[in-house]
């Protein structure tokens, strides 16, 4: 059991919009604790797609973009396309009485129809 | 260019130890936070250990706390994560990561990662 929650899988077509939800607690995003994204395509390592919560690295498009409210936050892909397919993860930093700790999702499985 | 390559995996017996390395070139090794994430086969990302740009603080997932260790060498540029005690839960994929800044944040240069085994 992850410590932020994410949908399992999404869908779309292509050209269309999708949301992924990561939803934390107050020890974590509601803490204020920023939240990155992470696209991982099958066979292959993990790669920064948003950085403190809305930043896009260089080279990734603007068709991609985050958000935090609260206690979650949001991953939004816009004109979806084939190469969009992989696997998402959202992360932040959670501190409670128990320690410090980098805590991901679980991970969304995201399939271009 | 900036890189980080993680070497030192392998098939390994349960109980037994490990030490991973992760060299990294390309950058100020020194001024960056570093992790160790892992993947077991067909899972998600797990989060195993973090350390501070100096190594005055390290942070651990409870399944591995008191098991690993992760360190860094400065002079070297390079990071570790010796493990021991190891168990067939233990069996992923081992990616390191550099952190965008000194202490804990997002990790934004990835490795290929090195894959661990725990099998008899």
């Amino acid at each position: 059991q992850s410590v932020l929650t994410q949908p399992p899988s999404v869908s779309g077509a292509p050209g269309q919009r999708v949301t992924i939800s990561c939803t934390g607690s107050s020890s974590n995003i509601g803490a204020r604790y920023d939240v990155h994204w992470y696209k991982q395509v099958p066979g292959a390592a993990p790669k920064l797609l948003i950085y403190t919560n809305t930043i896009r690295p260089s080279g990734v498009p603007d068709r991609f973009s985050g958000s935090r409210s609260g206690a979650s936050a949001s991953l939004a892909i816009t004109g979806l396309q084939a190469e969009d397919e992989a696997d998402y993860y959202c992360q932040s930093f959670d501190s409670s009485l128990s320690g410090n700790s980098v805590v991901f999702g679980g991970g969304t499985k995201l399939t271009v129809l | 260019q900036v890189q980080v390559i993680e070497s030192g995996g392998g098939v390994v017996q349960p109980g037994r130890s490990l030490r991973l390395s992760c060299a990294a070139s390309g950058f100020t090794f020194s001024g960056h936070a570093m992790h160790w994430v892992r993947q077991a086969p067909g899972k998600g990302l797990e989060w195993v250990a973090s350390i501070w740009y100096d190594g005055t603080n390290t942070y651990y997932g409870d399944p591995v706390k008191g098991r690993f260790t992760i360190s860094r060498d400065n002079s070297k540029n390079t990071l570790y994560l010796q493990m021991n005690s190891l168990r067939a839960e233990d069996t992923a994929i081992y990616y390191c990561a550099r952190d965008l800044g000194r202490v804990i944040t997002g990790m934004d240069v990835w490795g290929q990662g090195t894959t661990v085994t725990v099998s008899s």
